[in-house]
């Protein structure tokens, strides 16, 4: 099993639908959860960390369950901007990050 | 954006060269890190510094080796560059959130 799981996609959707992302992680011990999107060519840039008690940032909202070892980013009202991949990155411990494959999100008009 | 800057950008080079790719911040950052991206996987970590000569190994580390004579400055070096080092380099800043920021990239390409 990879340490770090997430669906692929594409997730294509229409603008103003609400889409759901989760990812799956290995390491029970792990404390630390991001969610970071890279656009076609470019680096990945920090969407969200994600807290225990979940937390939202306008349109977005992350939560994490650790009893089922997952944590999820919900946006709301999608843009044609919001198109991306979004990436999951779990902390290991100490200055272990592991990064998942990314989920791809295409947003039509 | 966090100011962090990668050079070269995008590198040709051939099997057997030596290649050095340069990390450079202005956020004082205590850490920094490189990672290559390939098609498939997700970001996998080569090398991390947590202080100027301080270093350790990440995940892929073999045929790297980095250095940091400065905060602001991360080397990696290729000893003797492989197809199979062909990738995206991406150079990512830290501090003690584990929130990290990641340079633009540098594309390399070993033929």
């Amino acid at each position: 099993r990879k340490e770090v799981e997430q669906d692929p996609g594409p997730f294509n959707v229409p603008e103003g639908a609400t889409v759901a992302f989760n990812c799956t992680y290995s390491n029970s011990a792990s404390q630390s959860f991001f969610w970071y999107r890279q656009d076609c060519r470019k680096e990945p840039k920090l969407l969200m960390s994600v807290y225990s008690s979940g937390n939202e940032d306008g349109r977005f909202t992350a939560q994490l369950n650790r009893a089922s070892q997952y944590i999820s980013l919900l946006i709301r009202d999608s843009k044609l901007s919001d198109s991306a991949t979004y990436l999951c990155v779990v902390n290991m411990g100490g200055q272990n990050f592991v990064f998942g494959p990314g989920t791809r999100l295409s947003v039509l008009p | 954006d966090a100011g962090i800057t990668q050079s070269p950008r995008h590198k040709v080079t051939e099997t057997g060269t030596p290649v050095t790719l340069r990390c450079h911040q202005t956020e004082n950052h205590r850490y920094m890190y490189w990672y290559r991206q390939d098609p498939g996987h997700g970001l996998r970590l080569i090398h991390y510094s947590y202080g100027v000569k301080d270093t350790d190994k990440g995940e892929v580390s073999d045929g790297y080796s980095v250095s940091r004579s400065k905060t602001e400055d991360f080397l990696l070096t290729l000893e003797s560059a492989t197809s199979s080092q062909t990738s995206v380099y991406f150079c990512a800043i830290g501090g003690s959130s584990y929130e990290q920021y990641f340079g633009p990239g540098t594309r390399l390409t070993v033929t």
